[in-house]
Order: structure tokens, then sequence, then C-alpha cells
């Protein structure tokens, strides 16, 4: 297995360009989630999906939109790049528990993205 | 306001000695309580739930909810202990979700 793997790894936009994160799992798993790591500021948690067909803004949602179209896939989109949105991004899938949310996520490698 | 607070961004120790992570963290009800490692040119990863009430790697975490706190202790401390340490609560807001403290930086010294 895989895992929880990210494409691309790195890339660099100029502002105002537009891009799409690929995330893909292949454990079967219901959540799927987009994070941002910014040093000093953790982990922010971008948008989360309970399941194909379903998104929802999380703590940082404004300039990013995503789309959950296959079950496997989750994608995280910049419509118009800007200097702030330069972060390392995590993308994380879990298990569900029904009713008492996800199980541990599983995290993929990271995208390191500049935007200049 | 729903928080996590690790105080330290970053915590030397030398080779041996104890070492003790803190996490604070103010949120309502009961959330369960995990805390996260990132090892260098590693993806990040679970270490332990407080549920599971484990020890893993020699890490212990008790929950004190009259503090509420979930440190994270070690009684001796390893140089492949050196990464990234992040306390996460699991709450409940519409949905249950995980808030991801601001990390602290473990550095064990030969």
């Amino acid at each position: 297995n895989a895992g929880v793997t990210q494409t691309p790894k790195f890339r660099v936009l100029k502002t105002g360009q537009s891009m799409t994160l690929l995330c893909a799992q292949d454990m079967n798993h219901e959540y799927m989630y987009w994070y941002r790591q910014d040093p000093g500021m953790g982990l922010r948690l971008i948008h989360y999906s309970v399941g194909e067909g379903t998104t929802a803004k999380g703590e940082v949602p404004d300039g990013y939109n995503v789309s959950r179209l296959k079950k496997q896939n989750f994608l995280l989109g910049l419509e118009s790049a800007a200097p702030s949105q330069t972060s390392v991004y995590f993308c994380a899938s879990s298990y569900s528990r029904g009713q008492f949310g996800s199980y541990e996520q599983y995290f993929g490698p990271g995208t390191r993205l500049t935007v200049t | 306001a729903q928080r996590v607070t690790q105080p330290e961004k970053l915590l030397s120790v030398f080779k041996g000695a104890p070492v003790e992570l803190k996490c604070n963290y103010s949120y309502s009800g009961s959330p369960e309580l995990f805390w996260y490692v990132q090892y260098s040119r590693q993806r990040l990863q679970l270490l332990l739930r407080h549920i599971s009430r484990e020890s893993i790697k020699g890490f212990t975490a008790d929950l004190n909810k009259g503090e509420t706190s979930f440190h994270l202790k070690k009684p001796f401390a390893q140089e492949e202990d050196s990464a990234m340490y992040y306390c996460a609560p699991r709450v409940f807001s519409g949905t249950y979700k995980y808030i991801f403290g601001t990390g602290t930086r473990l550095k064990v010294l030969a």
C-alpha cells in the first residue's frame, strides 16, 4: 500500500496563477483533510471531507477550493495564488467511527508551495 | 475560546535526561487527546492517544482534566527522539476535528 500520496512535491507559482494539489489514498478511508503548515503556527485545517461528494470548511478556507469526486482522491485548488499561500500543504485521511468521528489520521509527505 | 497551547517552541535536553513536552487545552466537553510526531524527512505520524493509556517508544502522556493538560513524558531521552511533536485534541464542532498545537521541537543532545 502506498498510503497517502501527494502530487506535486514542490511547486513555485507566480502571484495570480492557479494550481491544483492532488491527494490520493488507497486505504479506503472515508475522511480526508487538507492542512497547511507554517512556522510557529502548527498545522491549520483548510478543508475536509467526510465522504465522497462532500466537503466542508476548516479553520483557514479562504482562497482555497476542494473537491472529492472519488473516495480515494481529495483535490485542493488555488484559483489565484497569493504570497500568503506560501506554505507546506499536508493531506491526511482516516477511517470513520460513525457518530464518534474518525480514527487516527494518516498523513501524506507534504507539498512545498512557494508563491512569488 | 477553544485552543491548544504548547508553550515551548524548542526543548533541548541531554541524552539520558528526562523530558516533558507540555500541552494545555481549553475545550468544553471531554476531547480525545493525541500526540503526533514528525521525524526529520518523515511524514507526520501518530505517537500515542490518551484513551489507549499506552507507552510508545518509552513515551507516556497523562490526561489531567483538572489542569486541562496532556503533557508528554519520557524518563530517559534518546537521540532518535529528536523530532517535532504536536499535541492534537480531537474536538466536536459540527463534526469531529483535530486541532493541532503549534508544536515543540525536541533536540536531544549527545
